[in-house]
Parts: structure tokens; sequence; C-alpha cells
């Protein structure tokens, strides 16, 4: 029964390789995200889909791509990895467009770099 | 852009006592504004949230104010407990875009 679920919850890999992390929601929510967090802890949202349309978009470098198939599932596609791409990613969702903000992390996806 | 400042970064507090982190933000169209907590290695969870049409909220231990004025808003929690040690992250939503915008993080410590 879980609500939004990551896979892999953890990713070694060595620089220049590819690399895609997903995400599932079974909340029926609409708005789906992608969030980094760094060895401080600072969580920053990198990417936003509503209804499988991009809405955010921060300055993240081309290296990410974000593609959700439909309104459940939000991929995560990274090229070139480097070692700065080190850090915990969490995907999250929202019923963003009913009046409902509240957002729901995954369980992360700890990415290390080597 | 929306920006969110935390405080402190760290507190300690005993058992029993009451903690408080606070949290300013910038944008004043921001209109909603959510607590998290996140316990080490898992992820964040909302523990409570307010509006902005709202000035304060409780949830048994946990309360929370928001001061639209000043533009800011705090965390409170009575009566500690060892399972109250965590990390907390205010945030705050843009008016526009469902942003979420996040403080630093308060990494709250119970001692017993």
């Amino acid at each position: 029964d879980t609500a939004v679920s990551q896979t892999p919850k953890y990713l070694v890999t060595q620089m220049g390789n590819d690399k895609s992390i997903k995400c599932e929601q079974n909340l029926g929510h609409d708005t789906m995200y992608w969030y980094k967090q760094d060895s401080k802890k600072f969580l920053k949202i990198m990417f936003s889909y509503n209804n499988k349309e991009l809405i955010i978009n921060e300055t993240v470098p081309n290296r990410f791509s974000p593609k959700s198939p439909d309104k459940a599932h939000l991929n995560l596609h990274i090229n070139s990895l480097e070692l700065g791409d080190s850090a915990v990613y969490f995907c999250a969702s929202s019923q963003g467009t009913s009046g409902r903000p509240e957002q729901y992390f995954g369980p992360g996806t700890r990415l290390t770099v080597t | 852009g929306e920006n969110v400042e935390q405080h402190p970064s760290t507190l300690s507090v005993q058992e029993g006592d009451s903690a408080v982190i606070k949290c300013t933000y910038s944008d004043s169209a921001s209109n909603y504004f959510p607590w998290y907590k996140q316990e080490l290695g898992k992820r964040p969870q909302l523990i409570i949230d307010i509006r902005s049409n709202v000035g304060e909220k409780k949830d048994q231990r946990i309360a929370v104010t928001l001061n639209k004025t000043a533009k800011h808003f705090s965390l409170h929690i009575t009566e500690t407990q060892p399972e109250d040690s965590a990390v907390y992250f205010c945030a705050a939503l843009t008016a526009a875009g469902n942003k979420l915008t996040f403080g630093g993080g308060t990494r709250v410590l119970v001692k017993p």
C-alpha cells in the first residue's frame, strides 16, 4: 500500500555513466516532483510535472531529463554522471489542481558517483 | 523567487521541554506553509501545515503559528520526547506553480 515508491533505493555508479531513477504514486495525484537533497540536507526542487506536462524546470543541467509516461509515473534520467550529482533524490506527489497542496515524498534514491 | 530562512540550524532540548523553530519567507504571495520531519535515512514526512487564512493550528503536541504581516511562521513542539529527534524543515508554497521552497532545516536532539 506504498503511496509514493522509488527504485532503486541505492545507486552506485562511475563518472560518465547514464542512469535512471523511477517513481510511481498510487494516490491518484496529478502532480509529481523531483527534489535533490545534498550532503548538507538542503532540499531543492528540480522538476515538476502536472498531468504529464512539465511545469517547473529549475536551473538543472541538461544532463538531467525527466519523463512522465502517465500521471502516476515520473522518471529521472541522468546522462554523463558527475561526482557532484551524488545526493539523495526524492520523488513527491500532490493533488495540485484541486486546492490540495500537500506533497508526499517517496523513500528516496541515494546516488553515489565514484 | 521565494526565499525561506530557518532558525536555529540545531536545537538541543531536554525531554519534556518545548522546542520552537522559526522560519521567515520573502514572497508575500505564498499561501501554504507545511512542516516536514525527516528521520535519519528516511523520507521527509508532512507533520503539520497551515494556510495563509489561518493564524494558528494545533495537532496534539505540535502547533504552528503564522504571522502574514511579518512573513514568519513557527513550529512549536511541547513535551518533547526522544522520538521527536529528527531534522525539521519548513517550506513555503508560491501561489503560482505549486513550487515548494524549503528552509535549510533544523536538527532537533531531545536528550532523555
